[in-house]
């Protein structure tokens, strides 16, 4: 079984500042895992993935995750926030079966403040 | 432009009425998805498919039914049965393959409200 723990259902930062979602996962594979983003009333994009790679993952419009095995975390990081960052991410696992099911966290919420 | 569309965007309909959302997708996958969003619960999966002509229950199917006769097309029937069907609805697809981690691209979503 395979499961994720999103630690903040919400974060807020000032604008120009460090971005910090924290995700814990368990899986009994070698997961691959995932974070996306949704801003209100539309569909999930994909920021970036981890699978085995690289550990530091580099994703779209300057966010980055580090997979960490050891505390089964992939905490999603951003230097310098910016108003439009304001939406919700998860934080996915996917158990690598043939359907890449994905297991989601239940979201953090980011409020981006002048 | 490749991408997955889902009609329509707001659906209003009266209790005791089955409802179908359209999914349609270009991007030439396998594997096909519907899940359902409340708030602070993230996304829990209601059917999948990975090929034409078969599909599996997810975590919640009960109360809902879906077909896939064409690649492009997973069509989801909200019944009658299911106790609470207002939510958001998201049609996502992904390529498919053995021990492979492929994302899965979503639909902008429809949301259903029944009363």
């Amino acid at each position: 079984a395979q499961s994720v723990t999103q630690l903040d259902s919400h974060v807020s930062v000032s604008e120009g500042t460090p971005v910090l979602l924290r995700c814990n996962y368990s899986s009994s594979y070698s997961p691959s895992l995932f974070w996306y983003v949704q801003h209100p009333n539309k569909g999930l994009q994909l920021l970036l993935k981890y699978t085995s790679a690289a550990t530091l993952v580099k994703g779209i419009n300057g966010f980055e995750a580090e997979f960490k095995k050891s505390e089964t975390s992939f905490h999603l990081t951003k230097p310098s926030a910016h108003m439009s960052d304001a939406a919700e991410y998860f934080c996915v696992v996917s158990d690598g079966g043939t359907a890449s099911k994905l297991t989601f966290g239940t979201g953090t919420r980011l409020q981006v403040t002048l | 432009d490749g991408g997955i569309t889902q009609s329509p965007k707001y659906l209003f309909r009266k209790e005791g009425q089955n409802v179908t959302l359209s999914c349609e997708q270009n991007l030439n996958h396998d594997a096909m998805y519907w899940y359902r969003q409340d708030p602070g619960q993230g996304l829990r999966l209601i059917y999948y498919s990975q090929i034409v002509n078969d599909f599996q229950k997810g975590d919640i199917a009960e109360g809902y039914s879906v077909s896939r006769e064409k690649k492009e097309s997973f069509p989801l029937t909200v019944t009658s049965a299911q106790k609470n069907p207002t939510a958001f609805y998201l049609c996502a697809s992904s390529k498919t393959g053995t021990g492979a981690f492929y994302e899965q691209y979503f639909g902008p979503g429809t949301r259903l409200t029944v009363t």
